[in-house]
């Protein structure tokens, strides 16, 4: 596509519930990111995919949180048993390599998450 | 560990009056750096990028950055601002070094307000 697309742009979910977030990266863009950005901070790294390689989930806040990468194209994050600290916007974001490589990265619009 | 601070978290400023945004960094080799805007429920779009080369890089909209290595900073300025410039406003620098670090970390923004 275009651009990076993120479904759904807004969930109100229950405390407890699980959740899926859904990235579609722009096509040709091998490494993928995913970003959380809470009210009035500033954006959160969580997990990083680059090609075929082994995840960087470095920055995932507990095992609750989990991400795949099928056919290094989209991309799925889960939160389990959702809490409402994880009230946020998720971000996803794709670049042709990593910005080592001196490339852009390129952001979605976001999945606004409510945990209520 | 790279880091970016953004001293101000609200800059309030006149239409058509000039604008400098701060940033400062943190990183032990030469650093690529960006600013990206971010508008209400919108996600983030990238204003310019420095990876290399002249300092003063110019960006959309007709933003520039000066990259000063003695100061460690990567201020954002316009000559003279639009109202449609009220927005949320990320420096960011990217390592290039593998892992979660091959993405960008994120100062905490400025908020830009534009008084009429």
């Amino acid at each position: 596509g275009a651009g990076v697309s993120q479904s759904p742009s807004n969930k109100v979910t229950e405390k407890g519930k699980d959740v899926e977030l859904r990235c579609d990266p722009i096509s040709g863009h091998t490494a993928l990111y995913w970003y959380r950005q809470s009210l009035g901070q500033g954006l959160e790294f969580l997990i990083y995919f680059q090609g075929n390689s082994a995840p960087d989930k470095s920055g995932l806040p507990s095992d609750r949180f989990s991400a795949e990468r099928t056919g290094g194209s989209v991309s799925t994050l889960t939160i389990q048993r959702t809490q409402q600290e994880d009230s946020a916007v998720y971000l996803c974001a794709s670049s042709l390599v990593g910005t080592g490589n001196g490339n852009t990265i390129y952001f979605g619009e976001g999945s606004w998450l409510t945990v209520v | 560990a790279q880091s970016v601070t953004q001293p101000d978290i609200h800059i309030t400023v006149s239409e058509g009056a000039s604008l400098e945004l701060r940033c400062n960094y943190s990183y032990g080799a030469t650093p690529y750096l960006f600013w990206y805007v971010q508008s209400p429920g919108q996600g983030l779009q990238l204003l310019l990028k420095y990876f290399s080369g002249d300092t003063l890089v110019q960006g959309i909209k007709g933003f520039e950055a000066e990259f000063k290595r003695s100061q460690s900073s990567f201020n954002l300025r316009k000559p003279s601002v639009h109202w449609s410039d009220a927005a949320e406003y990320f420096c960011a620098v990217g390592a290039g070094s593998g892992g979660g670090a091959d993405g960008l970390t994120f100062g905490k923004g400025t908020h830009l307000i534009i008084q009429p």
